[in-house]
């Protein structure tokens, strides 16, 4: 099926480990975007990349690195893991030339730091 | 600074009942206005969306009200049934940035 695929779905991370976390999209949209979502803080823009070679930091950006590896592909990286980050992970991808018809989420990463 | 404000950040409707969720905005600059719909463990899911050329779009039981020159916008959901019951997000796309801003969410639950 055509969509959004991430992975890992569940991780459990000790602080100070490292981890990437993948996204990759069949759907030929240019742009990507990683959210995390916490309990009563809807989603927030961690990074984005609005086309193949760019990437921009969102609102949460500390702590985290993104990699567009190709137009299918964003991966992002915490390098230190710490408890802050316990969250859930969603990519999105998007085909912003057509105006812009809505996000395609993924179904998200659990990651919990101990 | 939130760019879009929605409320409540709750709401509790009886089977059958109209489910009201409002958002807010500030930036003129936004030009495309979603709403997603979030089960447990899901990813949020595109259910309903709106340009600011119209002032009202209707799906099924799902509708969205926009006013313009209030910056405001809703997602009525008629005869509400317990299978609605999920969190709803409100969204506002900034053409500039490529990127949507997200309100709070709304948890739903509709009561049988």
């Amino acid at each position: 099926n055509a969509g959004v695929t991430q992975t890992p779905k569940f991780q459990v991370l000790k602080t100070g480990q490292s981890m990437t976390l993948q996204c990759a999209q069949d759907m030929n949209h240019n742009s990507m975007y990683w959210y995390r979502q916490d309990p009563g803080m809807g989603l927030r823009l961690i990074y984005y990349s609005a086309s193949e070679g760019t990437t921009d930091k969102g609102e949460v950006p500390n702590g985290y690195n993104v990699s567009r590896l190709n137009k299918r592909e964003f991966s992002l990286r915490l390098e230190s893991a710490a408890p802050s980050q316990t969250s859930v992970y969603f990519c999105a991808s998007s085909d912003n030339r057509s105006g812009g018809y809505g996000y395609t989420f993924g179904s998200g990463t659990r990651l919990t730091v101990v | 600074q939130q760019q879009v404000k929605q409320s409540p950040q709750s709401l509790i409707v009886q089977k059958g009942g109209i489910s009201i969720i409002n958002c807010a905005y500030e930036n003129t600059a936004f030009d495309y206005f979603p709403w997603y719909q979030q089960f447990p463990g899901k990813g949020p899911a595109l259910l309903i969306a709106i340009r600011p050329d119209v002032s009202e779009k209707k799906e099924g039981r799902f509708t969205i009200s926009f006013n313009k020159s209030a910056k405001q916008f809703s997602l009525h959901i008629m005869d509400s049934q317990p299978g609605d019951s999920a969190t709803y997000f409100c969204a506002a796309w900034h053409n500039n940035f490529n990127k949507f801003y997200f309100g709070s969410g709304t948890k739903l639950n509709v009561k049988p």
